[in-house]
């Protein structure tokens, strides 16, 4: 089926530093979705792109989609120790309900 | 505060006894899911409920069995489990099942089998 490759797989980044991480799919994807999950938490949905060369911003956090819509990014601005945790995109498969990516986890030192 | 509520956090099992996990929601959402998550693993899909009708069932094995009572309540029923069916158990509503809507995770269930 329909996958997503997500890199790097682990981050660590002192604070203040910069952070992206990358979702990479062989085919083209109709959205992708963004979600954080901080250590011992559950998911909390940040973002959804839908069109062709997408960008919107929240605060620090700017995510991309890629103009043939499949690749996506979130780049972090200044980490600040309050970005700790795992950052998974995720697509919806025709037919089927959400598939995410395996993550990118993110530590930050302060 | 989580808008979809799991109930108990933490539950703690031996491989012959039967318990059940519960989820509750009142946004008005018609899909409601079941998710498995290891440690350091992305959600793992197991069933999709839409509009109260089983629409997705990931072959996951008959000793986990879905109920959906009603449009608020998702249940989880288990029986027999093994040990490596410990993980944590989200429930997640959206507003419907397609057209990417954002999805809503409740805390969880943490499940540890003996």
């Amino acid at each position: 089926g329909q996958q997503v490759m997500q890199i790097p797989q682990y981050q660590h980044v002192q604070e203040g530093e910069d952070f992206t991480t990358y979702c990479n799919s062989s085919t083209t994807l109709s959205n992708i979705q963004w979600y954080k999950q901080r250590p011992g938490g559950h998911p909390v949905f940040l973002i959804q792109l839908v069109k062709s060369g997408e960008v919107k911003k929240q605060k620090r956090l700017t995510f991309q989609f890629g103009e043939a819509k499949k690749n996506s990014s979130l780049h972090i601005t200044a980490t600040q120790t309050t970005d700790v945790g795992t950052y998974f995109c995720a697509f919806n498969q025709a037919g089927t309900a959400l598939i995410f990516g395996k993550g990118t986890t993110l530590s930050v030192s302060s | 505060d989580t808008e979809v509520t799991q109930t108990p956090k933490h539950l703690v099992m031996g491989m012959t006894n039967k318990k059940s996990l519960k989820c509750e929601q009142h946004m008005g959402h018609r899909a409601m899911y079941w998710y498995k998550q290891k440690a350091k693993k992305p959600p793992e899909l197991m069933f999709v409920y839409s509009y109260e009708k089983l629409s997705i069932n990931e072959s996951v094995p008959s000793r986990f069995s879905p109920e959906c009572p009603n449009s608020s309540l998702l249940n989880l029923h288990l029986h027999a489990l093994q040990p490596e069916d410990s993980a944590l158990y989200l429930c997640a509503s959206s507003q419907e099942r397609d057209r990417g809507w954002p999805q809503h995770f409740g805390d969880g269930t943490r499940l540890s089998i003996l």
